[in-house]
């Protein structure tokens, strides 16, 4: 069964800095891309990056270009999103999803699993 | 950016009724459409990919069609489990999502 599952969010305040999580089981992770997607509260489905199996392809949605950067580590079956210069609309719950193709390269991807997400709220 | 526009945006209905939501993109994206149902403090669920191929494990009652630049998501007959929101996702160039369509019991 494929599980995966989210940490890492929490309270931070305006300019500071957060480190996600998500730590994937029941398939081969180092097959697939993977992406991280936020949902604010009460709002709809944000896209936020995405990187290839291998790290060879990373892309990110405009909003968080430059401050927020997507890495994964293959060998503990981990992906992470490090995210810098938070702002508050940044706040929302940040969901893993893993992308269906095979040695995708996270272009042309929808997103077959999904973790519960973990939450992010930025405020002073 | 490609811009996904669902409607409505809600509605009511009953069970066993038969429902269309429909999105479309503000530009053409081939087949690269999916649609999502979210339940209330759940993760999206994937429902169906390529515009029209159901995801495993999801039941018949739903169907998706449509290419280009129109899509819609059928319901063909309302179960309770279906009260949700359902979402599209384009991934043509690289990834948007419709504003959403929460489904409400009657």
């Amino acid at each position: 069964e494929v599980q995966l599952v989210e940490s890492g969010g929490g309270l931070v305040q305006p300019g500071r800095s957060l480190r996600l999580s998500c730590a994937a089981s029941g398939f081969t992770f180092d097959d697939y891309a993977m992406h991280w997607v936020r949902q604010a509260p009460g709002k709809g489905l944000e896209w936020v990056s995405g990187i290839s199996w291998n790290s060879g392809s990373i892309g990110y949605a405009d909003s968080v270009k430059g401050r927020f950067t997507i890495s994964r580590d293959n060998a503990k079956n981990s992906l992470y999103l490090q995210m810098n210069s938070l702002r508050a609309e940044d706040t929302a719950l940040y969901y893993c999803a893993k992308d269906p193709n095979y040695y995708g390269s996270g272009s042309y991807a929808y997103f077959d699993y999904w973790g519960q997400g973990t939450l992010v709220t930025v405020s002073s | 950016a490609i811009r996904m526009t669902q409607s409505p945006s809600s509605f009511s209905a009953s069970t066993g009724d038969r429902v269309t939501i429909t999105c479309r993109a503000s530009q053409g994206i081939s087949s690269y459409l999916a649609w999502y149902q979210q339940k209330p403090g759940k993760a999206p669920k994937l429902l169906i990919y390529a515009a029209s191929t159901l995801q495993s494990g999801v039941p018949s009652r739903f169907s998706g069609s449509g290419s280009g630049t129109d899509f819609t998501l059928t319901i063909s007959c309302l179960q309770s489990e279906d009260f949700a929101t359902y979402y599209c996702q384009q991934y043509y160039s690289p990834y948007t999502f419709g504003q959403g369509t929460k489904l409400e019991i009657k």
